[in-house]
């Protein structure tokens, strides 16, 4: 079965340093998501991405994030200063449509802010 | 904005029956999820409701009632891998059809 891919599984930056976690949706999806889930926290929806464009950001998704497809297979989210608050585990995840349909999650990038 | 309630952690018997109940509260409701999680790993896709009543599919079955804002997971026979988080999770159309997260319902499974 396809799968989304994330790299890395795992990132350790200093606060206030920048990083981009990258992921590749599956091959014939159209929408992208990142997620992310603090530990012991619930899942939270931080942004959503559709024919070049972002579609819906949640509050968390302010001026230090930013995602990008920089081309056809790659989907990013680079956070510009980390805050030790940004440690999570981020989700990558697509979908071939918007309405009603399942999201296929990566297996995560668990970013630790020191 | 949106609500959505589950019980924080369940214990069963590996081969009995369980349910896991979830309540939503949501202005543009437009289908509820269940996912799976174990520990460390990614959610995984389990059922999909937007109609009333019970979709099956193999041990697991949901239920959803709209009119009540309420939905359960039910899951039969169950084994030892079953032990994970489930998460409720409701779409919805007045935001861009985003999935909202309820906190997950810790699941262990004893022999």
């Amino acid at each position: 079965e396809p799968e989304v891919t994330q790299t890395p599984s795992h990132q350790v930056t200093q606060m206030g340093q920048e990083v981009i976690l990258r992921c590749v949706p599956i091959s014939n999806h159209l929408y992208f998501y990142w997620y992310r889930q603090i530990l012991g926290q619930k899942v939270e929806f931080l942004v959503s991405f559709y024919n070049n464009e972002i579609s819906e950001k949640s509050e968390i998704f302010d001026d230090q994030f930013s995602v990008e497809r920089p081309d056809g297979s790659n989907f990013t989210l680079k956070i510009r200063s980390t805050k030790l608050e940004d440690s999570a585990m981020y989700f990558c995840a697509s979908s071939e449509g918007v309405t009603n349909e399942k999201l296929f999650f990566g297996s995560g990038t668990q970013l630790s802010v020191l | 904005g949106q609500n959505i309630d589950q019980p924080t952690e369940m214990t069963a018997t590996e081969g009995a029956i369980v349910q896991i109940n979830c309540t939503y509260q949501t202005s543009g409701f437009n289908g509820l999820f269940w996912y799976q999680q174990h520990a460390g790993e990614a959610p995984t896709f389990l059922s999909y409701n937007v109609l009333d009543g019970l979709e099956e599919k193999g041990r697991f079955s949901s239920f959803l009632s709209r009119s009540k804002g309420y939905s359960y997971l039910l899951l039969k026979e169950l084994q030892m891998k079953d032990s994970a988080s489930y998460l409720c999770a409701v779409s919805d159309s007045n935001a861009g059809n985003m999935l909202t997260f309820g906190g997950g319902t810790r699941l262990m499974v004893k022999p």
